[in-house]
């Protein structure tokens, strides 16, 4: 029972394009949702996060949309950079809880 | 400020040895949380603690998996007799106060990956 998905496993972007990653959830329940960055051989980063009273947040090039009828996230990332190559992962929890439940990962490939 | 550290950052152990891992959350986060990561797949919760409430253990796969917290300190992750499908990055997390709570990003250490041959 996947709770959190990302149904794109990778996305190739032009520098200085916009990229957009998906992510969807099924749990009604969950009212916080973020976004990590991973490099290979190192930990998650955080990113940007939102929470379910806004529809919208953005810091710098990352913009996090939700759309909370259709259980819907999106991260964009504008101008896309080479050093955005990485893989994304959503993360979603409720508030009476501690564990994030995460996606499977969408690794974006940000091409020169 | 130091970051969420983890010890060792690479384990390999034969079938059914125990395995001990280590964190060390940022100084001041109360909420410390693992995770693993097998290959290809996302990360899946395994326990967390917060200040002195119980754990939450909901996550914990099988009762060869166990963990403690000294305060609101180091924490390890025990595996005993380990098996080959425990081969995983395990990742921990710290934050100021639970995610849920508080609106609490958390933080990520380096990992430790394991290999059971």
């Amino acid at each position: 029972d996947q709770q959190v998905k990302q149904n794109s496993p990778s996305l190739s972007v032009q520098e200085g394009r916009i990229s957009i990653l998906n992510c969807d959830y099924t749990n009604s329940m969950f009212d916080y949702f973020l976004w990590y960055k991973k490099y290979p051989a190192e930990g998650p980063t955080f990113l940007i996060s939102i929470s379910s009273i806004k529809d919208k947040n953005e810091d710098g090039r990352f913009t996090v949309f939700l759309n909370k009828s259709a259980k819907h996230l999106s991260l964009h990332i504008v101008p896309s950079q080479p050093g955005d190559s990485a893989v994304y992962f959503c993360a979603a929890s409720h508030n009476q809880g501690g564990k994030l439940i995460f996606g499977q990962g969408t690794e974006l490939s940000v091409k020169p | 400020g130091a970051g969420v550290s983890q010890s060792p950052s690479n384990k390999v152990t034969e079938k059914g040895k125990d395995v001990e891992l280590r964190c060390d959350p940022i100084s001041g986060h109360t909420a410390l949380y693992w995770y693993r990561q097998r290959l290809g797949q996302g990360l899946e919760f395994l326990i967390y603690f917060q200040g002195n409430s119980a754990p939450d253990k909901s996550g914990l796969p099988s009762d060869r998996f166990s963990a403690e917290r000294t305060g609101e300190s180091v924490s390890t992750l025990t595996i005993q007799r380990t098996q080959q499908e425990d081969s995983a990055v395990y990742l921990c997390a710290s934050s100021l106060g639970l995610t849920g709570q508080g609106r609490h990003e958390q933080y990520f250490g380096p990992g430790t990956r394991l290999t059971v041959t």
